[in-house]
């Protein structure tokens, strides 16, 4: 089944730095790739995701990456504020198998 | 915004007892799915469930385990003979595309004393 790795585990920045997490995936027959911000004790919530027929995407501070060849994603959060602190989390899916498989997660804190 | 409602938001249980975990997912979603978060672990997948059955299930969901759908609108997930280990917070979701767009419910946050 799918197996996806996410780095770092924890990241701590300066208030309007950016922030970049990384995650790769092992199944190639994926193709969807969603971002999650779980708060403190809440469900998670999608941010942001991209599926395997475009590159970059983005919304506001937020974008996301997608090298298909390499089988890697990445989440980049520019001007980081405070309310950006949370646990993130990116999973992928194919479309074959009816499941989603997550990363282990990033804690971000963000210092003003 | 529809949403995916779970009851009960904490269920405290016997070790050995039998628990039933509630969802109802958004009315016009067709895949659903049971997620399990141990205390600052990662999102574990557990089940997902089409056409009123099951299309998948991870190396987590045992004997344990049993999903249904009793009712056109109800989703639940049992654990037959919960476990210290079961302690946990589990998630509802559903979509109208499998495995995609995924809603999250609010969670049933389950202890086993």
């Amino acid at each position: 089944g799918e197996n996806v790795e996410q780095h770092p585990s924890t990241l701590s920045v300066q208030e309007g730095d950016s922030a970049v997490i990384k995650c790769t995936y092992s199944d190639s027959a994926s193709n969807y790739f969603p971002w999650y911000k779980q708060e403190l004790g809440k469900r998670p919530q999608l941010i942001i995701d991209i599926r395997s027929n475009v590159g970059e995407k983005k919304d506001q501070r937020i974008a996301v990456t997608l090298n298909k060849t390499a089988k890697h994603f990445s989440l980049h959060i520019t001007e980081t504020q405070p309310e950006d602190s949370a646990v993130y989390f990116c999973a992928a899916s194919n479309p074959f198998n009816n499941d989603m498989r997550f990363g282990a997660g990033t804690r971000l804190t963000v210092k003003p | 915004e529809p949403e995916v409602t779970q009851t009960p938001s904490h269920q405290v249980t016997q070790m050995g007892q039998e628990v039933i975990l509630r969802c109802v997912p958004i009315s016009n979603h067709l895949y659903f799915y049971w997620y399990r978060q141990i205390l600052g672990q990662k999102v574990e997948f557990l089940v997902s469930f089409y056409n009123n059955e099951i299309s998948e299930k991870s190396e987590i969901f045992d004997d344990q385990f049993s999903v249904e759908r009793p009712d056109g609108s109800n989703f639940t997930l049992k654990i037959r003979s919960t476990k210290l280990e079961d302690s946990a917070m589990y998630f509802c979701a559903s979509t109208r595309q499998g495995a995609s767009g995924y809603t999250f419910g609010s969670g049933t946050r389950l202890t086993v004393v």
